[in-house]
């Protein structure tokens, strides 16, 4: 399972846009990124997953360079309801009989300020 | 299209009981997934299952920590004589069946039981 490493932690002011980077050197051919967020007492909640280039939905949009070694999250135009943990995780695509745990490292606590 | 859910969302038990924990999978789903949680952390896999089989335990204890998903009813994740080092929040995930070519499953979370030993 690729490590990855992001900040701990980041401030930002409402109506901002956001880009919190993930670098994963060690990402494997057949690996996908996702990135998750999580309020304080409730699960984690899938935002937004890629593999390469651009993927972009009405929450945030995920930028993969060509070496694939790091990702960006970028969230546009923050609110104070942002505020939370944002997780970054690297992992196998579905193939019959693997292991298909998530590794969660510490995650970026994303701070919205007014 | 109800999410993933678990039940009690709060459980207080003292040490030695058991503590059994419950998790109904998204409609649809047939992967069930583990992890638990201690403060300020990150998630950690306890264990993958599906249909009547643990897939991955990798991430569980040795002893007093079991789990199984049914054929019919929830999945449950049962500690027996708990420990204080066994609060934390467990949260359940499940996927759907199996996807074709290179997409890669998305896992939904529960929101979580916390458990908290005396």
């Amino acid at each position: 399972l690729a490590k990855t490493t992001q900040p701990i932690s980041m401030d930002s002011y409402e109506g901002q846009e956001v880009n919190i980077t993930c670098s994963h050197n060690n990402i494997a051919t057949n690996d996908y990124i996702t990135w998750y967020q999580q309020f304080p007492s409730q699960g984690p909640r899938f935002i937004i997953q890629g593999y390469k280039t651009k993927v972009t939905n009405e929450v945030a949009s995920l930028f993969i360079p060509a070496d694939r070694k790091s990702s960006t999250l970028s969230l546009p135009r923050v609110s104070l309801s942002d505020t939370a943990v944002y997780y970054c995780l690297v992992g196998d695509a579905f193939s019959s009989g693997s292991a298909r745990q998530l590794t969660f490292g510490s995650g970026t606590q994303l701070t919205v300020l007014p | 299209n109800a999410g993933v859910m678990q039940n009690p969302r709060h459980l207080v038990r003292r040490r030695g009981q058991e503590a059994r924990l419950r998790c109904s999978p998204m409609k649809g789903h047939s992967h069930v997934y583990w992890y638990r949680q201690l403060p300020e952390e990150g998630l950690k896999f306890m264990v993958y299952l599906q249909k009547e089989n643990i897939i991955d335990e990798s991430g569980m204890p040795k002893e007093r920590f079991s789990a199984e998903f049914p054929k019919e009813g929830p999945s449950i994740l049962r500690i027996q004589q708990v420990v204080r080092g066994d609060s934390a929040a467990y949260f359940c995930a499940s996927s759907p069946p199996m996807a074709s070519g290179r997409e890669a499953d998305t896992q939904y979370f529960g929101p979580g039981t916390r458990l908290t030993v005396l």
